[in-house]
């Protein structure tokens, strides 16, 4: 089945403990992305990857990293996490960044609390 | 920079009513235009799309009609059921912003019996 995973689903942690957030997808996309989804605000981007090694920021970069080494693979981190980073998590992706149509595949969401 | 406006939710419907949602939006060039959805405890899907002007998309019953002379792509289902409770969100992808969606703020639909 054509899907988009991501782990954990819940994580509840405290300020300043690093944790990973890891998103996969099984459709050989080039694109995927990272969303934070917050109540009145939507969704709004944090990352993005076009291809394997490349990486940029999207509209709220800050606090997080990512990495593409892999093409199914693209993890989001918090090295310090802080309280306003309590969020709904999703990763994306879609076959490729280049054309307007394509849709995107969303992975169920991480709920993150941090205390 | 480009945005998207939806209409305030909660919307509370009787089963079979007509539902209409409104999406706007400001944007450069010529996106594409999204409705995703969202149910309870899910991941966003994909509703239905329209890459150009007039287009109509459609999917489930849902329809929505891009126009550019009022940059709208309001969302329409003629009978709705309680199954299509959820939130729903519109978005645009712009040419040359790399894929990136700009989502409305959702708005959620109550469907009751």
């Amino acid at each position: 089945e054509a899907q988009v995973t991501q782990n954990p689903r819940y994580l509840i942690t405290v300020t300043g403990k690093k944790l990973t957030v890891t998103c996969s997808q099984n459709m050989n996309h080039e694109y995927m992305s990272w969303y934070r989804q917050d109540p009145g605000l939507g969704l709004r981007q944090i990352y993005y990857s076009m291809n394997v090694e490349v990486t940029d920021k999207g509209d709220v970069p800050e606090g997080y990293k990512v990495s593409r080494k892999e093409k199914r693979n693209f993890p989001l981190i918090l090295e310090s996490p802080s309280p306003n980073q309590t969020s709904l998590y999703f990763c994306a992706s879609s076959l490729n960044g280049a054309s307007g149509g394509n849709e995107q595949f969303f992975g169920p969401g991480t709920r993150l609390t941090v205390l | 920079g480009d945005s998207v406006t939806q209409m305030e939710g909660p919307v509370t419907l009787s089963e079979e009513a007509f539902l209409t949602i409104n999406c706007t939006y400001t944007a450069t060039g010529y996106p594409s235009l999204f409705w995703y959805v969202q149910y309870p405890g899910e991941g966003l899907q994909l509703l239905l799309k329209a890459t150009k002007a007039d287009d109509k998309g459609s999917n489930k019953g849902f329809e929505a009609t891009y126009r550019k002379e009022t940059t709208s792509f309001h969302l329409e289902k003629g009978s709705v059921q309680v199954s299509d409770s959820a939130v729903y969100f519109c978005a645009l992808k712009n040419t040359g912003t790399a894929s990136k969606l700009t989502f409305g703020t959702g708005t959620r639909l109550q469907v009751t019996l």
